[in-house]
């Protein structure tokens, strides 16, 4: 089946530092990739839509400059939080699609702020 | 915008027992989605469902998209302790948009 790697699984960082997320479809060429956020007990939010080569979507209320998304090949796509900060911490999961019908996820990031 | 409205939260059950989660959209679908998460994973794909009236099994889940493709349900027989997770429904309204996520069923399953 399709895999998804994102990495790294748990990051711990000071606030205010950037922090890197990358989700790489490891058997398949992406046409696009989602990025969500997801708080304990609750469902996944949808933050942004990124399609190869192109500028990424993102969800009303989701601040562009702050979650920097890249795609820049068709296997890759990058989320760096920017100057994060503890209501930042929080679990985030990739997922890739070729279509954007069914999408494999990666196994997420734990981000903790301090 | 469109909404997707999952029931019922949780759900605790006796192993053995049957169990069903509900999906339900505010706009008819092109395709509907289901995943599971396990406690500490993240989500995988399980089915998906694209004509009005489908009906699909895989062992002892039956997945089934309603007629007016604005509802789907998913049925778990005689449910094991394997079952445990979060059940998530995701719908389509085009064929080139994003899916919209339901607020998923928590399954427990007591032995």
């Amino acid at each position: 089946g399709a895999v998804v790697s994102q990495h790294p699984s748990r990051v711990i960082c000071k606030s205010g530092t950037s922090v890197k997320i990358e989700c790489r479809s490891l058997d398949f060429q992406a046409t696009t990739m989602f990025w969500y956020r997801q708080f304990p007990k609750q469902s996944l939010m949808l933050m942004a839509t990124s399609n190869e080569g192109s500028k990424a979507t993102y969800e009303q209320g989701v601040e562009k400059d702050k979650f920097l998304i890249n795609h820049a090949s068709l296997t890759l796509s990058t989320l760096t939080v920017t100057s994060a900060h503890p209501e930042d911490s929080s679990f985030y999961i990739c997922s890739a699609s070729v279509g954007g019908h069914i999408q494999y996820f990666g196994a997420g990031t734990r981000l903790s702020v301090l | 915008g469109q909404q997707v409205m999952q029931i019922p939260q949780y759900q605790h059950v006796q192993e053995g027992e049957d169990f069903t989660t509900y999906c339900n959209s505010s706009t008819t679908l092109s395709n509907i989605q289901w995943y599971k998460q396990r406690p500490g994973g993240h989500p995988v794909f399980l089915i998906q469902l694209v004509k009005s009236g489908e009906v699909k099994k895989q062992k002892r889940l039956t997945f089934q998209f309603g007629e007016a493709k604005k509802n789907s349900s998913l049925h778990i027989t005689a449910t094991q302790t394997t079952d445990v997770g979060t059940y998530f429904c995701a719908g389509q309204n085009t064929n080139a948009g994003k899916s919209t996520f339901g607020d998923g069923t928590t399954l427990t399953v007591k032995p």
